[in-house]
């Protein structure tokens, strides 16, 4: 079966720029969305089509999606970012997630 | 502005079935996919399944295919999910997702609040 690798956590400093990668078997042949989480509330689409950002999602946040990784990198990262972040691809008409990266601003 | 509203928490025995409601308010229901997502206390997103809203064809993950439902009512903007034969290890918080345009990579653009379960002796 498909498999979304993610790494548990990422620091950054306030004002620097974070990059969460997600890792699968051709990812770049799929379609890749993003989603924020912020404790006791939920998911937020951030990322859409490797890298359209929907209305209202800041331009810090950006994506990208190549070979067998893709990437969601926040430009100028604010304290308001800290959170988990998961990856999503369809595969076989089933959504799959990563197991999630929790953002850390410090 | 389009709105998920999900039921309130349940608290079932080991055996029992939950079934969870997700009423869609702001647009038209039936232009939309449903998901469901689990989240385990402490741990990340887990796909269940959707129902295209039209149609009402439905997809599950082959981890609850043999006890979950999701099904929908038109006339009531709502999605449901049941889930049979519950264990302890089925408690967390389920949400449903709007795929709001079925189109390749757009992805789940609006969620309810969650529903929390809880599953106990």
């Amino acid at each position: 079966s498909y498999e979304l690798t993610q790494p548990p956590s990422v620091s950054v400093s306030p004002g620097q720029t974070a990059s969460i990668t997600c890792s699968g078997d051709k990812l770049g042949d799929r379609y890749v969305c993003w989603y924020q989480q912020k404790p006791g509330q939920s998911p937020v689409r951030v990322i859409y089509q490797d890298s359209k950002r929907p209305s209202g999602i800041p331009e810090r946040f950006s994506g990208s999606n190549s070979g067998n990784t893709a990437t969601l990198t926040i430009s100028g990262t604010q304290a308001m970012d800290e959170a988990d972040y998961y990856c999503q691809v369809w595969g076989s008409s089933a959504a799959l997630f990563g197991g999630g990266t929790k953002l850390t601003v410090l | 502005q389009v709105q998920l509203v999900q039921s309130g928490a349940e608290v079932k025995k080991p055996g029992a079935s939950v079934k969870v409601s997700c009423k869609a308010f702001g647009n038209t229901f039936t232009t939309n996919a449903i998901h469901w997502v689990r989240q385990a206390p402490g741990q990340g997103l887990e796909w269940m399944g959707w129902i295209n809203a039209a149609n009402g064809n439905t997809k599950y993950s082959q981890k609850f295919q043999d006890r979950v439902a999701i099904t929908r009512d038109t006339s009531a903007s709502t999605a449901y999910m049941e889930l049979n034969r519950l264990t302890s290890e089925d408690t967390g918080v389920y949400y449903c997702a709007r795929e709001g345009v079925v189109v390749a990579g757009y992805g789940m653009d609006v969620w309810g609040q969650g529903t929390t379960v809880t599953v106990s002796s």
